[in-house]
């Protein structure tokens, strides 16, 4: 596709549930970031892949946050055992080696 | 860590004034980016700045990345209601391709 594509757009899950959240980065793209962005905050730094490698995972905040990118183009971010405290909007952004960042629209999650 | 600061949090400005929002590092950066985030929407990449002192313009944009690189700014000349949203800086450190972004500036414009 034309831009970084993420599903679902919309998640409310309950406490404790595990939630998958799932980023199509733009075709060619080696780099893929996941930030969490709070309402009314500036997107913070999750995680970084190039190609297939996880190279930077300082900004997960906890072991139940993890992140693949098995084949080095799709990715997944999980949450396991969802706290309210996650309810946010998760957004990837893809790009070329060092060149600027493309975002996808993100998947606001609501846990109830 | 690194921290990115963002001033002022909030620019409330009527149509056809000037305005500036500066954007502060903790550390030393490699470069600085500038992003755009509509209401709903998502940070929209608008400009990089590499070298100490640079200054780039984009129509009514003007941006400059101060010579410590440490710091930078982003001057908007006669406001328009199309400038409405939040303005981010996000900073890289030289090593690795993480972006630390700051709290961004919210921009409201009376028409």
């Amino acid at each position: 596709g034309a831009g970084v594509s993420q599903s679902p757009r919309y998640k409310v899950a309950k406490r404790g549930q595990d939630v998958a959240l799932r980023c199509d980065p733009i075709s060619g793209h080696v780099s893929l970031f996941w930030y969490q962005q709070a309402l009314g905050q500036g997107p913070e730094f999750l995680t970084y892949f190039q190609n297939e490698a996880q190279l930077d995972k300082s900004g997960l905040p906890s072991d139940r946050f993890f992140a693949e990118r098995p084949e080095g183009s799709v990715s997944t971010l999980k949450i396991q055992r969802t706290q309210q405290e996650d309810s946010a909007v998760y957004l990837c952004a893809s790009s070329f080696s060092d060149r600027p960042q493309h975002f996808g629209d993100g998947t606001r999650l609501s846990i109830l | 860590g690194q921290q990115v600061m963002q001033i002022p949090q909030y620019q409330h400005v009527q149509e056809g004034e000037d305005f500036t929002t500066y954007c502060n590092s903790s550390t030393t950066l490699s470069n600085i980016q500038w992003y755009k985030q509509r209401p709903g929407g998502h940070p929209v990449f608008l400009i990089q700045l590499v070298k100490s002192g640079e200054v780039k313009k984009q129509k009514r944009l003007t941006f400059q990345f101060g010579e410590a690189k440490k710091n930078s700014s982003l001057h908007i000349t006669a406001t328009q209601t199309t400038d409405v949203g939040t303005y981010f800086c996000a900073g890289r450190r030289a090593a690795g391709n993480k972006l630390t972004f700051g709290g961004g500036t919210r921009v409201l414009v009376k028409p």
